[in-house]
């Protein structure tokens, strides 16, 4: 059974901040990647998804990185804000099965 | 823009009742499915549709049940509720009969307890 963890659980970082949180998988047979943003007692919105050929995805201060060999993906997010402390998920498709695997997520808080 | 909608959005339940949780989507999805998120575990697969009266069980079945009678609605049924049904719960879709390659789309969610 696919596994996905996310360190740290926890991350409190002053505005501005440049931080990566990580993302970790156990069976490198992936579809592909999503990174997922959930505000407390909301749903969650999605960021980047990344397909098993692609490397990275970019989208404004966000960039997501994939290394499916070493079952690792990043999410950079450049001159934190503090619109976004959240906590963001990372969740895997892999090729058994119809679902997506999801880590437990990081809780970011951006201090201003 | 509806997407995924979900209702209610609070339910509080006796054990042993039972009741629909509701979900629908207007992007005709072909893919559709429910999760449960409990703390320090991560969201976990419920059931899933990957269209109109197909439907199969995901990692946490036991307890549910749903049906596909149309591509827009996916409801899941809980049959005798317990508390071991507190959580949130979420409905997500997807296009293509699969999220193989395709991104995920989630509800707002419904968050259950059971006492």
């Amino acid at each position: 059974k696919q596994e996905v963890t996310q360190i740290p659980a926890a991350l409190s970082v002053p505005e501005g901040e440049n931080l990566v949180l990580n993302c970790s998988f156990t069976d490198s047979a992936i579809y592909n990647l999503q990174w997922f943003r959930q505000d407390p007692g909301k749903g969650l919105t999605s960021l980047l998804l990344i397909q098993s050929s692609q490397r990275e995805q970019t989208s404004g201060r966000l960039n997501a990185s994939l290394d499916k060999s070493s079952g690792r993906s990043t999410l950079y997010i450049a001159a934190s804000q503090p619109g976004d402390s959240a906590t963001y998920l990372c969740a895997v498709k892999t090729f058994s099965g119809n679902q997506f695997y999801f880590g437990t997520g990081t809780s970011l808080t951006v201090i201003p | 823009n509806a997407g995924v909608t979900q209702t209610p959005k609070f339910q509080v339940l006796k054990t042993g009742q039972s009741m629909t949780l509701q979900c629908a989507q207007d992007m005709n999805h072909e893919y559709m499915s429910w999760y449960r998120q409990d703390p320090g575990m991560g969201l976990r697969l419920i059931h899933y549709s990957v269209g109109a009266g197909i439907t199969d069980q995901g990692e946490v079945p036991n307890g549910y049940n749903v049906s596909r009678s149309t591509t827009e609605d996916f409801p899941l049924r809980l049959l005798s509720a317990a508390p071991s049904q507190t959580s949130v719960y979420f409905c997500a879709s997807s296009p293509g009969t699969g999220l193989r390659n395709t991104e995920a789309f989630f509800g707002q969610g419904t968050r259950l307890t059971v006492v």
